[in-house]
């Protein structure tokens, strides 16, 4: 079955500490994406990816990075320097751009204490 | 920029009628409109890619004024499963090389038998 893996799905870690999420989808879809999830506050872009090698900042993304080497993967590194990192995160996938349809992971529930 | 929705919550019987409004204050490409179970992933609903355009999906269906800037998802007949976060998601005019949606902070729907 073709979709979107996340992992892991709760995620705790010390302040300080780097930390990656993983996302990875097997639906040959040219665009990725991550968004952060606050209660109350919808989903919010972090960064986004149209090919391979290529990545873009969305509204929030101080304080992550990105890589996008494979067209399957689209890992997520939360750095220290994020303020408030704690949060509920979203990978989704699409054909090509916005216009499409977008098909989301189940999500990775990070805590940082 | 964000949508903005509203209303914020609403509570219905089974049977009963709700509209969601989405609206921009900058023009709009196209409207997408997901609905989140909760703890869950969000699902895609529709994409309204024209003004004036209407969609459907079951008993939800939505429009799409590209003069106002708005949208409105309509729950006709609710059911139990209607329960959750909607969200829209909108896209700007093609050409602002902007390939990504603005969500908004969402409308949660609670059906009740």
């Amino acid at each position: 079955d073709g979709g979107i893996t996340q992992s892991p799905k709760y995620l705790f870690r010390k302040e300080g500490q780097n930390v990656t999420l993983s996302c990875e989808q097997n639906l040959n879809h040219d665009a990725m994406y991550w968004y952060r999830q606050d209660p109350g506050q919808g989903l919010r872009l972090i960064y986004y990816s149209q090919i391979v090698n290529d990545f873009q900042k969305g509204d929030i993304a101080e304080g992550y990075s990105v890589s996008r080497e494979k067209k399957e993967s689209f890992p997520l590194t939360v750095t220290s320097a994020q303020k408030n990192p704690t949060a509920f995160y979203l990978c989704a996938s699409s054909i090509k751009g916005s216009s499409y349809e977008q098909y989301f992971g189940p999500g990775t529930r990070l805590t940082v204490t | 920029q964000q949508p903005v929705q509203s209303p914020q919550a609403v509570i219905l019987r089974e049977g009963e009628d709700a509209v969601i409004n989405c609206s921009s204050s900058k023009a709009l490409y196209s409207v997408h409109w997901y609905r989140q179970k909760h703890g869950e992933a969000p699902v895609f609903l529709m994409i309204l890619l024209k003004g004036g355009e209407q969609k459907g999906h079951e008993k939800i269906s939505a429009s799409f004024n590209e003069k106002k800037q708005q949208s409105s998802l309509y729950l006709t007949a609710s059911q139990l499963s209607y329960s959750g976060t909607y969200f829209c998601g909108t896209e700007h005019a093609p050409g602002s090389n902007d390939y990504k949606l603005s969500f908004g902070a969402g409308t949660t729907v609670t059906v009740r038998a």
